[in-house]
């Protein structure tokens, strides 16, 4: 049981270049999510999946895109990055949306290092 | 101001001591509470969940004051292997969305 997976795990990318992170959970979860992590900002919703075949913006959508292939993967895109872009990015899963009791814990992936120059 | 706010710290602790951190939260109709560890360079884990009445789990303890609007973590005996940076997290009202807030995190380091 691998849990979250994100590839891949470092990347530099020039100004304009486009990019993809892959993410993927073996857990059966229902629920995909992408943060951002910056110093002192603590993480920060880009993009989350609540369930299979449908995607909704978090607090920082700005600049990203996002695929959710199906129900393990789940893949965000930048189309022409931008320094502000450098962060360390996590993918996460959980079992069902918030609204369902019980269901909070998010298992993060490794994440993701990316430096735009 | 921010929607949860945690002592960036580090806190410098020895082993053996108690270290305790708040975090406070602006929207007083959030509905659950949570403290994750994040050890360096590593994904987040979920540590445990806040409830009302406070809840304990071996040598952490973890407070929810509502009227106050903040939760704390409590830490007794601290080890080593307790340095990490401990994140403060919030949901939203029911019906608001899916969304968790996070703090900024607090930094532990435990030393010999």
């Amino acid at each position: 049981n691998a849990g979250v997976t994100q590839t891949p795990k470092f990347q530099v990318l020039k100004t304009g270049q486009s990019m993809t992170l892959q993410c993927a959970q073996d857990m059966n979860h229902n629920s995909m999510y992408w943060y951002r992590q910056d110093p002192g900002m603590g993480l920060r919703l880009i993009y989350y999946s609540a369930s299979e075949g449908t995607t909704d913006k978090g607090e920082v959508p700005n600049g990203y895109n996002v695929s959710r292939l199906n129900k393990r993967e789940f893949s965000l895109r930048l189309e022409s990055a931008a320094p502000s872009q450098t962060s360390v990015y996590f993918c996460a899963s959980s079992e069902a949306p918030l609204r369902r009791r019980g269901s909070y814990e998010q298992y993060f992936g490794p994440g993701t290092r990316l430096t735009v120059t | 101001r921010k929607e949860v706010e945690q002592d960036p710290g580090p806190f410098n602790v020895p082993e053996g001591a108690t270290v305790a951190f708040n975090c406070t939260y602006s929207n007083s109709a959030s509905q659950s509470f949570f403290w994750y560890r994040q050890d360096c360079r590593k994904e987040p884990k979920l540590l445990m969940s806040v409830y009302s009445s406070g809840n304990e789990d071996g040598r952490f303890t973890a407070q929810l004051n509502r009227a106050s609007q903040y939760i704390s973590l409590l830490i007794r005996d601290s080890k080593l292997s307790d340095s990490a940076t401990y994140l403060c997290v919030v949901t939203p009202p029911r019906n608001a969305g899916n969304m968790l807030t996070f703090g900024g995190g607090t930094r532990l380091m435990v030393k010999p």
